[in-house]
């Protein structure tokens, strides 16, 4: 089945510093990808979305200089979540989808935590 | 906008009993995709089941099966003959046609019983 990997799946890191989280749909040509944040016991609140090639379309509230997104190929999507503090901390989930708009593949998620 | 309401927080289940999990939705849509995914502890999205809203027939997947009513705007899962893996969060998700993101419901937390 369709695999999409997500790195790093944990990163604890001080306040102030910039993490990148790396989503590559290993075996399907990804033309949209999702980022979703899920808060502990919570359901998952999609962050943006993006498509290959195009700037990302953000959610209401998602701040865009703070979640930096870029699809530059068609299996790799990064999230950059830029001078990160403590409220950043959170699960991160993104998720691929090929043109056919089959049922998104999600990526195993990344445990953010800044100290 | 569509919206998607699971309205049982918390639920439990003896093993190898059946449970029936809860979902309703509101959409102006008339085509579009319904679907069930289980979070485990090791919180991987897993697609347990899906639903085309044009087909009739409920969708089965194993010990899974959902029953669809258009009408009423109902999406319910049944799980049978329940087991200790199924102990896991329960997202029933909601997708226009075309390539629209999921939009998910609140979730119910399922505990499996020994």
């Amino acid at each position: 089945g369709a695999v999409v990997s997500q790195h790093p799946s944990w990163v604890i890191c001080k306040s102030g510093t910039s993490v990148k989280i790396e989503c590559r749909s290993l075996d399907f040509q990804a033309t949209t990808m999702f980022w979703y944040r899920q808060f502990p016991k919570q359901s998952l609140m999609l962050m943006a979305t993006s498509n290959e090639g195009s700037k990302a379309t953000y959610e209401q509230g998602v701040e865009k200089d703070k979640f930096l997104i870029n699809h530059a190929s068609l299996t790799l999507s990064t999230l950059t979540v830029t001078s990160a503090h403590p409220e950043d901390s959170s699960f991160y989930i993104c998720s691929a989808r090929d043109k056919s708009f089959q049922p998104q593949h999600f990526g195993d998620g990344t445990r953010l935590s800044i100290l | 906008a569509q919206t998607v309401t699971q309205s049982q927080p918390e639920m439990s289940v003896q093993e190898a009993e059946t449970v029936t999990l809860s979902c309703t939705y509101d959409t102006s849509e008339s085509n579009y995709y319904l679907f069930w995914y289980k979070q485990p502890p090791s919180r991987q999205m897993i697609l347990v089941i899906r639903q085309e809203a044009y087909k009739q027939q409920n969708a089965t997947e194993n010990r899974f099966s959902v029953n669809f009513q258009k009408a009423a705007k109902s999406f319910s899962l049944k799980i049978s003959d329940s087991q200790l893996g199924d102990t896991a969060m329960y997202f029933c998700a909601f997708m226009k046609g075309g390539n629209t993101p999921l939009v998910f419901g609140k979730g119910t937390r399922l505990s499996v019983i020994a």
